[in-house]
């Protein structure tokens, strides 16, 4: 069966410092892989998606950064974070092809400080 | 989108009532609907789905109804329990779409 790891599930980081959050999948090949971000009381905003090693698109301009280095491993990065960028981050993928559901993470929450 | 940044609507029921929980979504092309339940501090989980060619589905103690007429999308859960307290999300898609639509959610509290 498929199953999503993301980590870490909590993480406190300064102003200014840098952010490494990492996502694998198994049991599958080849999927569709998101990360979403989500404010505390409110809806998914996607950041970024990948359809395929090295293949990122961005949603939104900001202070974030994807790449999927293998097939079943996506990873948001920052260079320096902004106080702005604390929300609940969410990993997902699914299958490739589209029009099916989206298997979700267990989320890792940034407090910046 | 423009849901990302809203609050939350909130629907209290009773335990043992029955919850009606509603959203509208934007694309006719959609063919592919979800509903997502999230728990506090947990990522969306699956519950239901449905495509186009119905317009019923049921599940364990959930029935989702869609409406193409006017793009509305509804999750019953029958009997709803203290568990059921979460955040319910809908999702649209399209056949060959990398990216689900997220609807706003909605906030379940089940009272006891």
């Amino acid at each position: 069966s498929q199953t999503i790891h993301q980590w870490p599930a909590t993480l406190v980081q300064p102003v200014g410092s840098p952010l490494s959050l990492e996502c694998t999948v198994e049991g599958t090949s080849n999927p569709n892989l998101y990360w979403y971000r989500q404010a505390a009381g409110r809806g998914l905003q996607l950041l970024f998606y990948s359809v395929g090693i090295g293949q990122i698109s961005s949603e939104v301009p900001q202070n974030l950064s994807a790449s999927r280095p293998q097939d079943r491993q996506f990873i948001l990065s920052s260079k320096k974070l902004l106080l702005s960028d604390s929300g609940f981050y969410l990993c997902a993928w699914s299958t490739q092809g589209g029009g099916t559901e989206a298997f979700f993470g267990q989320g890792t929450r940034l407090t910046v400080v | 989108g423009e849901s990302v940044g809203l609050h939350l609507p909130t629907l209290s029921v009773q335990e043992g009532d029955n919850s009606i929980i509603n959203c509208a979504y934007s694309n006719s092309a959609s063919d592919y609907f979800i509903w997502y339940k999230q728990e506090s501090g947990k990522g969306p989980q699956f519950i239901i789905d449905i495509r186009s060619n119905m317009d019923k589905r049921q599940g364990q103690r959930v029935t989702v109804l869609l409406n193409k007429t006017v793009k509305h999308l509804s999750l019953q859960i029958a009997a709803t329990q203290p568990g059921d307290s979460a955040v319910y999300f809908c999702a649209e898609n399209k056949s060959g779409s990398y990216i689900p639509t997220f609807g706003r959610g909605t906030s379940l509290i089940v009272h006891p």
